[in-house]
């Protein structure tokens, strides 16, 4: 069960946006549609931004978009703030279990 | 208000047993799978276990496959991980997470309980 692989860190200046990357294979991220992406600021619990690919929960800015393409999924985060400052984690559900992707750390400079 | 509240963490030697706990109200937790997720200390996020809403199926990852058990009882709305021959590797913060969609199971987590730390040593 190998997770899905994510750069360890990306940076980015307030106001500019950024994307990370989230490669898996075609039995997870290339199959199903339910990828989702969390973001965990330090000492808190994971919130979900996104959900089946592109979708945003109820209160999540419109700032934040996913996207797929292949085995490969992406977090976009458009205007960035000090606030997004946070690591993230991708997440594709495969047959019979699910897998998390190492995680981001992103820095906002 | 969805709220997660998990217990039961603490020290334990390898080769122990524990048994954690998740207490869930604000919503139907009988229409709702649940899963267990893990984070070691200064790491990423680790799904370990999941349970369907009727508790008919359940899930678990390679790494806690014959040792940990999910298990749920819909009657007292609460969700439980029974722990055993835990080793170092085991420690972690645990997390329970509720599946965004009625009927889901371990697809997306919309709500994620404050954790509980589990520590395997001598």
């Amino acid at each position: 069960q190998s997770a899905l692989t994510q750069p360890a860190s990306v940076s980015g200046s307030p106001g500019q946006s950024i994307t990370i990357s989230c490669t898996g294979a075609s039995s997870d991220i290339g199959t199903f549609n339910r990828v989702s992406w969390y973001q965990q600021h330090p000492g808190k619990t994971p919130k979900l931004i996104i959900y089946e690919v592109t979708n945003r929960p109820s209160g999540v800015p419109d700032r934040f978009s996913g996207s797929k393409s292949g085995n490969t999924a992406s977090l976009t985060i458009s205007g960035l703030q000090a606030d997004d400052e946070a690591d993230y984690y991708c997440n594709s559900y495969t047959t019979g279990n699910t897998k998390f992707g190492g995680g981001t750390k992103l820095t906002v400079l | 208000e969805v709220q997660l509240s998990e217990s039961g963490g603490g020290l334990v030697q390898p080769g122990g047993s524990l048994r954690l706990s998740c207490a869930a109200s604000g919503f139907t937790f009988s229409s709702y799978g649940m899963s267990w997720v893990r984070q070691a200390p200064g790491k990423g996020l680790e799904w370990i276990s999941a349970i369907s809403g009727d508790g008919g199926k359940t899930f678990n990852s390679d790494s806690v496959r014959g040792r940990f058990t999910i298990s749920r009882d819909n009657s007292k709305n609460i969700l439980y991980l029974q722990m055993n021959s835990l080793t170092a590797e085991d420690t972690a913060v645990y997390y329970c997470a509720k599946e965004a969609a009625a009927g889901g199971v371990i697809t997306q987590f919309d709500c994620w309980g404050q954790g509980t730390l589990v520590t395997v040593s001598s």
